[in-house]
């Protein structure tokens, strides 16, 4: 069964200090890994795809890379916005389904 | 942009009614998705469509049917809701294998 766990569940920073998310999987025959970006009471919104070990997507203050075995997502200088809850999915080759870790909630202070 | 839209931010039903959930996507994708969402639970999903009439049972389809006439709507049907079916549900579509864009969710609660 796939697997998917995000840590830490909640994630308290100043403004400006930088950390990274974690996102670790087992599954078999991974396609894609997604990253996602929830607000209170909304949808989670798009970020990131990763295909394949080693790479490698920006967007502004975040940056998410991918190993065999774990997705980090790095927030570089957070602002206040940046605030939110961050989901990880996979994706198997056999599969249009998506499997979904608990998110990491991410509180960024002025 | 894609947009994934659904009938109701929040809903309110009794226990034993029929409850019909809609959702539209505007982007001509095949695969689309519902899910629930509860705290500590993460999301999970219960039903998807691969096509037009086409349908797939997710992780937690008990309760729930689903019905998908035109390419553009999917609709989540409780048959019969009960308390334990309070959730935000939300609708997911996709072209083909790639990433998933949801709508804004509705919250469902079941007095």
């Amino acid at each position: 069964e796939d697997q998917v766990t995000q840590s830490p569940e909640a994630l308290r920073l100043q403004e400006g200090e930088s950390s990274s998310l974690n996102c670790s999987y087992t599954v078999s025959g991974l396609r894609g890994l997604f990253w996602y970006r929830q607000d209170p009471g909304k949808g989670p919104e798009f970020l990131f795809t990763l295909y394949s070990a080693g790479e490698e997507k920006e967007k502004e203050r975040l940056k998410a890379t991918l190993t065999k075995k774990e997705s980090f997502l790095h927030i570089t200088a957070p602002k206040p916005e940046d605030s939110a809850t961050y989901l990880c999915a996979v994706q198997t080759s056999n599969d249009y389904k998506l499997s979904f870790g608990a998110g990491t909630t991410v509180t960024v202070r002025a | 942009d894609v947009k994934v839209t659904q009938s109701s931010r929040y809903l309110v039903k009794r226990t034993g009614e029929k409850v019909f959930l809609e959702c539209v996507q505007d982007m001509d994708h095949e695969n689309m998705f519902w899910y629930r969402q509860d705290p500590g639970l993460g999301l999970r999903l219960i039903y998807f469509s691969y096509d037009v009439k086409m349908k797939e049972k997710g992780d937690i389809p008990e309760g729930y049917s689903v019905s998908r006439e035109k390419k553009e709507r999917f609709s989540l049907i409780l048959e019969s809701a009960s308390t334990n079916q309070t959730s935000m549900y939300l609708c997911a579509s996709s072209l083909l294998i790639y990433e998933q864009y949801f709508g804004p969710g509705t919250r469902l609660t079941v007095t």
